[in-house]
């Protein structure tokens, strides 16, 4: 079975700062696929960001990068320069490779940019 | 312009009433998804349908029945539904199943039942 937790139900970061939103997972399976998704009050799931866990790299898109730590089973998302659109909710996922396993996802995090 | 949508974006229907659902995906994907979004609670998986197949089903009662015509279009019946059954409903879709294939959401209905 695959876990994801997340910690911090509210983070509060001010505009033009950095923010980390962290992410810890459990999985048995050796080969999977860790996922962030924004959702705005609007309702609707952003994808932000993708990590394989055998990328030799972190991914990064734009603002966004993913602190990859794979014996830590961390995968921490960090916003930098931080705007007042970057409110909302922020979900990370994951999902393995063995079968049909669904996408697993965390309680979420509720990111607050102040000006 | 999304790339899912999904209608109706508001839904408050009585426990006695019968209401689909409809997702639609513009982006030639194979794979759909139904997800439930209650308060305070992580996104429950529902359903999944793989080429028009259904390939999972997450214990989800009877009172609610997928239906996928072909790869684009995936409803949400429901009849007799609870008060419980108050959530965000989303749909995703993602080029085909496995772990790399990121899902794409449409903006969800958001269904109050009395």
């Amino acid at each position: 079975a695959q876990k994801i937790t997340q910690t911090q139900p509210g983070m509060f970061v001010q505009e033009k700062e950095a923010v980390t939103l962290d992410c810890t997972y459990d999985t048995s399976d050796p080969s999977y696929g860790l996922f962030w998704y924004k959702q705005p009050s609007s309702g609707e799931m952003i994808f932000l960001i993708y990590q394989g866990s055998y990328d030799q790299q972190n991914a990064t898109e734009g603002r966004y990068s993913l602190n990859f730590q794979k014996a830590r089973k961390s995968a921490n998302l960090v916003i930098s320069a931080s705007q007042l659109g970057d409110s909302a909710m922020y979900f990370c996922a994951m999902r393995g490779t063995t079968g049909n396993t669904p996408l697993v996802f965390g309680k979420g995090t509720r990111l607050s940019v102040i000006a | 312009e999304t790339g899912v949508t999904q209608t109706p974006r508001h839904l408050v229907m009585g426990m006695t009433n019968k209401k689909s659902l409809k997702c639609e995906q513009h982006l030639g994907h194979n794979a759909m998804y139904w997800y439930k979004q209650s308060a305070k609670k992580p996104l429950e998986l529902m359903f999944v349908y793989n080429f028009k197949e259904q390939t999972e089903n997450n214990s989800v009662p009877s009172r609610f029945s997928p239906e996928c015509p072909n790869s684009s279009h995936l409803f949400l019946h429901l009849h007799t539904l609870q008060p419980e059954d108050s959530a965000l409903y989303l749909c995703a879709s993602s080029r085909a199943l496995g772990s790399y294939n990121e899902q794409f959401f449409g903006p969800g209905t958001r269904l109050t039942v009395l």
